[in-house]
């Protein structure tokens, strides 16, 4: 079991881009978090979803933030038009029930 | 809104020392108390607390929570330098799965 796989690692995009993070949850687990994590700061949680359902979404910037985790193949998180301010790690998590989360290694988004 | 405070925010100590990681919380509805270890990549799980007054012990790590005056401890004996990291504090509700997490408390153990 290779764990919660997240690629890229590193994303370098210019401000009006698309970035798009993908997340492979662990074998067998239907439920996926995001959080981000500003510079010097704790995670901030954005989405909760299960298989092609978004559960919660409190935490999603209303605009050009995107998820999704279909049937079959990782969850995207889609950030549009890109701003310097996006700058963060984004982390996934996923688990078996809605408790007992196993995070991944993160990608580092840089806007430049 | 779901608020926890973790202190201090910063930590530096010899090896050998004892520390003392404090966490307070206010949430809606709490369901459990966890702790992680961020080393500069993911988050991993230290404990998850539900319970007042038990605590909980893995090595030179333990934790225990009081529900009543809402807060939790993280408590690390004879500390090492590989236990120089951030330690994050989250709180989970009953309803729906979200964490709310601290800012994280960066320990500094020097040899």
């Amino acid at each position: 079991n290779a764990g919660v796989m997240q690629n890229p690692r590193h994303l370098v995009r210019r401000r009006g881009q698309e970035a798009r993070l993908r997340c492979s949850p662990m074998k067998g687990h239907s439920h996926v978090y995001w959080y981000r994590q500003l510079p010097e700061e704790g995670l901030k949680f954005m989405v909760y979803l299960q298989k092609e359902n978004i559960i919660d979404e409190s935490g999603m910037p209303k605009e050009r933030f995107s998820a999704e985790f279909p049937k079959e193949g990782p969850s995207i998180l889609r950030i549009q038009q890109v701003v310097r301010g996006d700058s963060a790690a984004y982390f996934c998590a996923s688990s078996l029930h809605p408790e007992g989360y196993t995070f991944g290694s993160g990608t580092r988004l840089t806007v430049v | 809104e779901d608020k926890v405070v973790q202190s201090p925010l910063s930590l530096v100590v010899h090896e050998g020392d004892t520390v003392t990681l404090n966490c307070s919380y206010e949430v809606t509805n709490f369901r459990s108390l966890l702790w992680y270890k961020q080393e500069k990549k993911a988050p991993t799980f230290l404990f998850m607390l539900t319970s007042s007054g038990i605590e909980k012990k893995s090595g030179r790590l333990s934790s225990i929570l009081d529900k009543k005056e809402l807060f939790s401890i993280l408590n690390i004996t004879a500390t090492q330098t590989g236990d120089s990291a951030v330690y994050l504090c989250a709180v989970e509700r009953t309803s729906g799965s979200r964490l709310t997490f601290g800012e994280g408390t960066q320990l500094t153990v020097n040899p």
